[in-house]
This record gives C-alpha cells, structure tokens and sequence, in this order.
C-alpha cells in the first residue's frame, strides 16, 4: 500500500516569490491536514481538508492557503514567502474516521533566500 | 495552557535500558491519543495509537493511558541506538492533532 507522497522534496525560492506544494494521500484516505514544522514553533496545524471541504485552519496568514480536488490529492500555496516561511511543510493522510489515526509524508523542505 | 505537554528533555539513556516519555493533555474529551517518532531530518512516522486506559504493548513499546489524570505515556524497554529520535506525543481535536514540543531521546552503546 502505497503511503502518501509530498512533491516536491525540496524547493529554494526568493522572497516575494509564492510557492505551490503537492500531496496525495494514502488510497481509500479522505481527509488531508497540513503542517509547518520549524525548530522554534514545533509542528504547527495550518488546515485540514475533508471531500474537498475545509474543516480546520490554523492560525496562520492568508498568504497560507489550500484546495482539495476530488481525488482527494491537496495542495498548499503560500504567496508572498518571507524569510520565515522557511520550514518543513508536512501533510498527513486519515481516514474519514473520527479516531483521526494521521500518517505524514516524507515533508517538503521549503528555503526562502 | 498548551493543549499538549510533554516532559522537557533531552533524555539520555544507556542501551538496554528503559527510556520513559510521558504527556499531559487539556481536553478532558480526547478519546485518542497517538505516539509518533521522527528521526532527525526526517518526517514523524507513527508508532502507537491509544484508545482505552491502561496499557497497549506493541513490541519493545508500552503505551499507558490514564484519562482521568489526562495522562498518556510511552516506555520503550530495551532501548537501542536506532532509537535515537524525537518522539510526538499527539492528541487529536476539531479536525486536527496537536502535537507537544517532543522529547529527544538519546541511547548511549
């Protein structure tokens, strides 16, 4: 089974710039959540898509936005980078059940220059 | 209060011993509550889910669950070096997990 996969790895952007990242979740997985992991703040919840539908955001800036197509694969958007957007951005992948068992991909490491 | 706390470390332990991790929690409803480990550089992977107070073993890792203390804590016996990691405590709300800061887990050969 195959597990959920993040796109791409790495990126290096300018400030200003805005950025695109990719996520598909484990087969038969409904539910996508986004995090920002930094050394300072930890892992930090940013939104959570259920059948396309937004269930949760965090307390992040509008710059920070998401979408779900009908596939179930997410994406994220962050416009406008700052030198602190530099981060590990993860995505994890539950089923529609309400134990909410999560499972990460492998994360994309994003650098602002 | 933060929603999820964990025991500040980092934790040093030699090999073969028991390394002890422990966590609080805020929401007195939380019926789930999960472990996750994460080396370094790399993305947390999950290790053990916990519904039920008490005990779950799962190999060299015993999770307890206490819910009326909002207690949840995670014993791996005979620690090796490849247990070397960050280890999540997480406690699922509103569509989301919020995780603690993580306790860094070092095992000396």
């Amino acid at each position: 089974k195959a597990g959920v996969t993040q796109t791409p790895r790495y990126l290096i952007k300018t400030r200003g710039q805005q950025v695109t990242l990719s996520c598909s979740p484990i087969s038969g997985h409904r539910s996508v959540s986004w995090y920002q992991q930094t050394p300072g703040q930890g892992l930090q919840f940013l939104f959570e898509y259920f059948s396309e539908t937004q269930r949760n955001k965090g307390n992040f800036p509008g710059r920070f936005s998401g979408r779900q197509f009908s596939n179930s694969r997410s994406e994220m958007n962050v416009s406008t980078l700052e030198l602190g957007d530099s981060a590990l951005y993860l995505c994890a992948s539950s089923s529609s059940g309400d134990l909410f068992e999560a499972f990460f991909g492998q994360g994309t490491r994003l650098t602002v220059v | 209060q933060k929603e999820v706390e964990q025991n500040s470390g980092p934790l040093s332990v030699p090999e073969g011993a028991i390394a002890s991790l422990n966590c609080t929690y805020s929401d007195r409803v939380s019926q789930s509550f999960f472990w996750y480990r994460q080396y370094s550089g790399k993305s947390p992977e999950l290790i053990m889910s916990i519904y039920s107070n008490g005990d779950k073993e799962d190999g060299r890792f015993t999770a307890q669950l206490n819910k009326a203390s909002q207690y949840v804590s995670l014993l791996i016996r005979d620690s090796q070096p490849s247990d070397s990691a960050t280890y999540l405590c997480a406690v699922p709300n509103d569509y989301k997990l919020s995780f603690g800061a993580g306790t860094t887990v070092t095992v000396r050969a």
